[in-house]
C-alpha cells in the first residue's frame, strides 16, 4: 500500500459528460501529480500541484483541469469527455522537496467513456 | 526534448533465465533514474532508483540497474527470473530539480514456466 488513495477505482460515463477524480496523497506529502496511462501514449504527465499551487503542466487538455485543496487532496476534472479520454488516470505524491524525490502512486482510476 | 526510450515493448523469458530490460534517456547534465513495476490491475511501485553515488543499484527482490552516463542508459537486469516477476516495467527520469518524472512507454516482461 503506497498510502496514496484514489477514488473511484472505476468510472463509466458517456461522451460529453463531466467527471471528477479524487486523490488523497500520502500523509505529509505536499506535491501531487496526475498522469494518464493509455495503450498508445503510455504514461503521460498531466499536471503537478505543490501545497495548493500549480507547479508544472504537461500534456493536459484544456477540457481537463485540476486543483489541490488546503487539506492537500487533489481533484482532476475531465469535461466534454471523448472516447479517446478512456484511460487509466494515476495520482502520485511526493514529499516536500529534495532533488530526485521518489513519487508514490495510487492504484489509479480506470475511466471508460462510451 | 526530454525523453525516455525503452527499446523493447515485450520481453518473454523462461523461468530461471536472466533478463535485461533496456532504458535510454536523452542526455542531460544531471538526472535521477527510476524503475517502476506495475503488476496486473495495480498501480506503479518503485523498484529501484539512482540518485547519486554507486552507479549500480539493487532492489530487494534481486533486480539491479546500472547507471551509465556515457551511454545515457539505465538498464535493468535480473540473473534469474521467477513467474512472479511477470509485470510491466517502466523506466523513469527526473531531468532536473523537482520536475516531474518522465516515463518510458514500458516493457512487458512475461516469464514462462
Amino acid at each position: 500500500d503506497s498510502g496514496v488513495t484514489q477514488t473511484p477505482k472505476h468510472l463509466i460515463t458517456a461522451t460529453g459528460q463531466r467527471v471528477t477524480l479524487r486523490c488523497s496523497p500520502r500523509s505529509g506529502d505536499l506535491s501531487v501529480y496526475w498522469y494518464q496511462q493509455s495503450l498508445d501514449q503510455g504514461l503521460q504527465f498531466l499536471i503537478q500541484y505543490y501545497n495548493g499551487e500549480e507547479r508544472a503542466k504537461g500534456n493536459i487538455l484544456e477540457r481537463f483541469s485540476a486543483q489541490q485543496f488546503p487539506d492537500l487532496h487533489s481533484e482532476l476534472n475531465l469535461s466534454s469527455l471523448e472516447l479517446g479520454d478512456s484511460a487509466l488516470y494515476f495520482c502520485a505524491s511526493s514529499a516536500e522537496g529534495g532533488e530526485g524525490t521518489e513519487a508514490f502512486f495510487g492504484q489509479g482510476t480506470r475511466l471508460t467513456v462510451v | 526534448a526530454q525523453s525516455v526510450t525503452q527499446l523493447d515493448s515485450q520481453v518473454p523469458v523462461f523461468e530461471e533465465a536472466p533478463v535485461e530490460l533496456r532504458c535510454n534517456y536523452s542526455s542531460s547534465v544531471s538526472v535521477y533514474l527510476f524503475w517502476y513495476v506495475q503488476y496486473p490491475n495495480q498501480g506503479l511501485q518503485l523498484l529501484l532508483k539512482y540518485l547519486s553515488g554507486s552507479t549500480l543499484v539493487e532492489s530487494i527482490n534481486g533486480f539491479e540497474a546500472e547507471f551509465n552516463k556515457s551511454q545515457t542508459s539505465f538498464h535493468l537486469r535480473k540473473p534469474s527470473v521467477h513467474i512472479s516477476d511477470t509485470a510491466e516495467y517502466f523506466c523513469a527520469v527526473i531531468y532536473s530539480g523537482n520536475t516531474p518524472l518522465v516515463f518510458g512507454k514500458g516493457t512487458r516482461l512475461s516469464v514462462i514456466a
